[in-house]
């Protein structure tokens, strides 16, 4: 299966600022295939970005997906206090689909 | 608006049944497949199975096929997960998901319930 590795493990910023995620594949995911996800305490997860790029209905257009065959990026362009949670990328290019470890979003 | 409301947390004890529920509203529940992700303490996401309500047609992730078993009771729109004898190991807080098709057998997720924590312990 594949392993998708997330860095970093945490990010330290301030609102306002801008925030780069990264995704790195253990093989080329097929048709970049690859999803992000927000998770809040206590509030079901929320789907950001599809198909590495697409952004999911009633998403700012504050996030953005890039990448292909094994490296992805997740950037939040300016960081409102409430983008200070976990973040997860997914491939869904070959069963069985598969996430990160997740990225922590921080306030510095 | 599409939503997954998802039942209470549970504590239960080691050997203990359960029967967690997942009810979809705001679209076609027969229409479309639903599934379950774990998420175990500090730990990632891991990916259950889904299961198709219009014919209960269902498909298990490696990892959990005989440990949980999935299902659905399309009339009243409403997904199950039940384990017949849990384990300390069972706790984690558990997602109901509408997967949507990527074209190779694997699906993501556009649509997440709040999840259910169970909580398993002597």
């Amino acid at each position: 299966e594949i392993v998708l590795t997330q860095s970093p493990g945490t990010l330290s910023l301030s609102p306002g600022e801008r925030a780069t995620l990264s995704c790195r594949a253990s093989q080329s995911v097929r048709r970049s295939n690859l999803a992000w996800y927000q998770l809040q305490p206590g509030q079901a997860p929320r789907l950001l970005i599809y198909g590495a790029s697409s952004r999911a209905t009633g998403i700012p257009d504050r996030f953005s997906g890039s990448g292909s065959g094994t490296d992805f990026t997740l950037t939040i362009s300016r960081l409102e206090p409430e983008d200070f949670v976990v973040y997860y990328c997914q491939q869904y290019g070959s069963s069985p689909g598969t996430f990160g470890q997740g990225t922590k979003v921080e306030i510095k | 608006e599409v939503q997954l409301v998802q039942s209470r947390a549970e504590v239960k004890k080691p050997g203990e049944s359960l029967k967690i529920s997942c009810k979809g509203s705001g679209y076609s529940f027969s229409n479309y497949w639903i599934g379950w992700v774990r998420q175990m303490p500090g730990k990632g996401l891991e990916w259950m199975g889904i299961i198709y309500p219009g014919d209960s047609e269902s498909r298990y992730s490696p990892s959990f096929q005989g440990q949980v078993t999935m299902s659905v009771d399309k009339s009243i729109s409403t997904a199950y997960l039940q384990w017949s004898s849990l384990k300390a190991s069972d706790t984690a807080v558990y997602y109901c998901v509408r997967p949507r098709d990527g074209g190779y057998g694997a699906f993501y997720f556009d649509y997440w319930g709040q999840g259910t924590l169970v909580t398993v312990s002597s």
